[in-house]
């Protein structure tokens, strides 16, 4: 099984909402990724984890806040976000740092 | 910061034609991975290259890894449709944390 799920697929939010996204993998990966996706764009790395610690976090604001419950399971909290954060929002995970990774199907996140 | 230069960035081509893509940096990666995206979805790996000068085929996909691990390419044979989306390289390197994507190449296939 080399599936990543992501949920949920859309996500519309106002600016002063709070939601989640949520990420899965079952194949055993101790590293997992959260990556931006503007449009036309490749994507930008958010956060890494690895070993269900953070160990990246590429500057990102603080509206975005990063879980890692278990070794299967990623979460991405959002809190007053604003419109430039609409993207795909892309969940990936690898058998460790700096191998191949396997990529979710994506959140498309609009903020309105 | 290591980068990883992709060309062309565009390409439009009739159903039929052959295509080679680029992926060049300076350093020296340990592996280096393909992936295609299609619109609204994420990207799909296709292989991983690990040895200089390794060629490796997928049906009519050939990608090579350079001799020295500082670029490689992608040549599609006899493009179709279906391989319209946008290809990404990504390079891993021994102790860095994250692997480095290139700027990706949008390949659009008319029939």
């Amino acid at each position: 099984d080399t599936e990543v799920t992501q949920t949920p697929k859309h996500l519309v939010m106002g600016m002063t909402n709070k939601k989640s996204l949520k990420c899965e993998q079952h194949m055993g990966h101790r590293a997992m990724y959260w990556y931006k996706q503007k449009a036309k764009k490749p994507p930008e790395l958010m956060f890494v984890y690895s070993y269900e610690k953070l160990s990246i976090n590429e500057s990102v604001p603080s509206r975005f806040s990063p879980e890692c419950p278990n070794s299967s399971l990623l979460n991405l909290h959002l809190h007053a976000l604003q419109p430039e954060d609409s993207a795909l929002y892309l969940c990936a995970s690898s058998p460790g740092l700096g191998y191949e990774q396997y990529f979710g199907p994506g959140t498309r996140l609009t903020v309105t | 910061t290591q980068l990883l230069e992709q060309s062309p960035q565009f390409l439009s081509i009739q159903e039929g034609e052959n295509l080679t893509v680029y992926c060049n940096s300076s350093s020296v990666f340990s592996s280096l991975q393909w992936y295609r995206q299609e619109p609204g979805e994420g990207p799909v790996l296709l292989v991983t290259v690990v040895t200089g000068g390794e060629v490796k085929k997928l049906k009519r996909l050939t990608f090579q890894f350079g001799d020295a691990r500082k670029d490689s390419s992608l040549h599609i044979t006899a493009a179709q449709p279906g391989d319209t989306g946008l290809y990404l390289c990504a390079g891993g390197e021994e102790g860095r944390r994250a692997l480095t994507f290139g700027s990706g190449t949008r390949l659009q296939v008319q029939p």
